[in-house]
């Protein structure tokens, strides 16, 4: 079975600094879906950045860029000039790419909770 | 924000009552989900439907009973709840199972 592990329950950064976190996971699938999710306090979690592991690229929107690496299994986000309105808590998700149902389920971390500095 | 809607937004509800989450969808997708999310542990799936069909039962459960009458609308049913189902519960939809979700606001649930 997929898993998922954020290890920074917390992260604080300075308002127009850069900051990244962590995100692993483990998979004996060779393709599949990774995404960041953001989650403002009282707010609906929307999706930030998704990158498909086929492809070698990373993933860049705007201020917010990953480093993907497959044979790692290491999906970091990179947010850059921070602002306020980053705070958040933003999950790190896996998803295989087959079949319907079960196979497509949204595998979630358990989340960092980024503050951001004024 | 207003793609996925759901209310209520807070219920507090006794172990013994029978209370109804609601979820609406006005984003013309087929697929619809529950999750639930407690403090320090990774959001759960509860229930997908796909064509208002149940597609999965994630070991829910028989407490929460999901129901998805059409493609737009998606409730759980809840009776007998535990304190240990307090949390928040996320509906999502996608235009179908293999495409992304889109998360409502969520409706946080305290059982007393």
């Amino acid at each position: 079975a997929q898993t998922v592990t954020q290890s920074q329950p917390e992260m604080s950064v300075q308002e127009a600094e850069t900051v990244t976190l962590s995100c692993t996971y483990d998979t004996s699938e060779s393709d599949y879906y990774l995404f960041w999710y953001k989650q403002p306090p009282s707010r609906q979690m929307i999706l930030v950045i998704r990158q498909e592991a086929y492809k070698q690229q990373n993933a860049t929107e705007n201020r917010f860029s990953v480093n993907f690496q497959k044979a790692a299994k290491s999906f970091s986000l990179k947010i850059s000039d921070s602002q306020l309105g980053d705070a958040a808590m933003y999950f790190c998700a896996y998803r295989s790419p087959y079949g319907g149902g079960a196979t497509n389920k949204l595998i979630f971390g358990t989340g960092t909770l980024l503050a951001v500095q004024p | 924000e207003t793609g996925v809607t759901q209310t209520p937004r807070h219920l507090v509800m006794g172990m013994t009552n029978k209370k109804s989450l609601k979820c609406e969808q006005h984003l013309g997708h087929n697929a619809m989900y529950w999750y639930k999310q407690s403090a320090k542990k990774p959001l759960e799936l509860m229930f997908v439907y796909s064509l208002e069909e149940r597609v999965e039962n994630n070991s829910v459960p028989s407490r929460f009973s999901p129901e998805c009458p059409n493609s737009s609308h998606l409730f759980l049913h809840l009776h007998t709840l535990q304190p240990e189902d307090s949390a928040l519960y996320l509906c999502a939809s996608s235009q179908d199972v293999a495409r992304e979700q889109f998360f409502g606001p969520g409706t946080r649930l305290t059982v007393l």
